[in-house]
């Protein structure tokens, strides 16, 4: 069964800080994304990460993924407001399969 | 180019009544998915749609029906609905022979059963 954890599940930062969210699952896979949800709202698409050593960045927010360690960060970087939001991770097993199973989210806000 | 669309918004039910949801999607996507995300969690798949014509069940099915009843269109049917149902419902759909097979999601329908 293929199990997706996030840490941290809360993550409270200030404004201008850097900071990592970190997503770890259990078995291998084809493909790993990351979503954006803020209160209320419907799912964002953000990354779509094909392979190792994948990196992606969009304006303060970078996507990078190891397969070997089975491990995706999302790196934001000095952090502003607009960023606060709930963020999942979610990974399909293998091409064909397109299930897709979500990690927790890392619940993030922003302080000015 | 509307997305994805689901009805209702918001329900409320009590415990036996039954219900339909809908999704319909204008991308001509050939895979559809209904999740269901509870508080505190990611989304879990309920059920799936690889192709018109076809369907399978996901992480939690029990409790639910679907049907997908074109290329546009996929639904979800609670037949008798539990309070264990409360949740927020989101529909969604992806281009399955797209290598990257990225989902697109519903607005979402907030369920509360009573």
């Amino acid at each position: 069964e293929l199990k997706v954890e996030q840490n941290p599940l809360f993550l409270s930062m200030q404004e201008g800080k850097n900071y990592t969210i970190y997503c770890n699952y259990s078995t291998t896979s084809d493909r790993l994304y990351w979503y954006r949800q803020d209160p209320g709202k419907s799912l964002e698409s953000l990354f779509v990460l094909l392979s190792n050593g994948a990196v992606k960045q969009e304006g303060r927010l970078m996507a990078s993924l190891d397969t070997k360690a089975r491990l995706s960060t999302l790196h934001i970087t000095a952090a502003v407001h607009d960023l606060s939001a709930t963020y999942f991770c979610a990974v399909v097993r293998n091409f064909g399969n397109e299930k897709l199973t979500f990690g927790t989210g890392t619940r993030l806000t922003i302080i000015p | 180019n509307a997305g994805v669309t689901q009805t209702p918004k918001f329900q409320v039910l009590k415990t036996g009544q039954s219900m339909t949801l809908q999704c319909a999607q204008d991308m001509n996507h050939n895979s559809m998915y209904w999740y269901r995300q509870d508080p505190g969690m990611g989304l879990r798949l309920i059920y799936y749609s690889a192709s018109e014509g076809t369907t399978d069940k996901g992480e939690v099915p029990n409790g639910y029906n679907v049907s997908r009843l074109n290329k546009r269109e996929f639904s979800l049917r609670l037949e008798s609905a539990a309070p264990s149902q409360t949740s927020v419902y989101f529909c969604a759909s992806s281009e399955a022979w797209d290598r990257v097979n990225e989902q697109f999601f519903g607005p979402g329908t907030r369920l509360t059963v009573l």
